[in-house]
């Protein structure tokens, strides 16, 4: 079974624009999280899609959004890139089944965002 | 928000060693408390996982300790190999959220 992907794997951009980055999923899995990894926070939790419906955020601003597709690939997006939003770019997937007392996540590679 | 708070936040063990990581929280909410391993350029692998009905869990020469009235859990890495070199990360995780909070990390580096 594939595990999770997440591309680019590496992206420079400067302050002012915009970046889209993708997560496909373990096939099968439902729930798509993303993290925000920096050396001295660890990793910030973003937010969480299930089944296309955003069931959680982190405490970060809106200039952070995200999006899941029907077969469960997600997307997230930061808009006017600042200088503090260079980072490692992490997503998990899990099955997210409520009910649970847990959710084993999976976690993608990572993409490395530099801003300029 | 609520934190969890990891300890050390670097750690040198020799070969043979045990190495020692503990994390505290705050909330007694949390459903699963798992340890996740990182090496440079990877994303974290759960390594080992517990849930709060149990005071122990081990796996090869990893073991997990939770005291629930202390709030506490400690990873231990029994004959601690340079292998083993990487960032380790403490979470908590509560299903009503589907939320996963995460420690600061430590990384660990053991000694040829």
């Amino acid at each position: 079974k594939a595990g999770v992907t997440q591309t680019p794997r590496y992206l420079i951009k400067t302050r002012g624009q915009q970046v889209t980055l993708s997560c496909s999923p373990i096939s099968g899995h439902r729930s798509v999280s993303w993290y925000q990894q920096t050396p001295g926070q660890g990793l910030q939790f973003l937010f969480e899609y299930f089944s296309e419906t955003q069931r959680n955020k982190g405490n970060f601003p809106g200039r952070f959004s995200g999006r899941q597709f029907s077969n469960s690939r997600s997307e997230m997006n930061v808009s006017t890139l600042e200088l503090g939003d260079s980072a490692l770019y992490l997503c998990a997937s899990s099955l997210g089944l409520a009910g649970r007392s847990y959710n084993e996540q999976f976690f993608g590679p990572g993409t490395r965002l530099t801003v300029l | 928000q609520q934190q969890v708070k990891q300890s050390p936040q670097s750690l040198i063990v020799q070969k043979g060693g045990i190495s020692i990581i503990n994390c505290a929280y705050e909330n007694t909410a949390f459903d699963y408390f798992p340890w996740y391993q990182q090496f440079p350029g990877k994303g974290p692998a759960l390594l080992i996982a517990i849930r709060p009905d149990v005071s122990e869990k081990k796996e090869g020469r990893f073991t997990i300790s939770f005291n629930k009235s202390a709030k506490q859990f400690s990873l231990h890495i029994m004959d601690s190999q340079p292998g083993d070199s990487a960032t380790y990360f403490c979470a908590v995780y509560t299903s009503g959220t589907y939320k996963y909070i995460f420690g600061t990390g430590t990384r660990l580096k053991v000694l040829a």
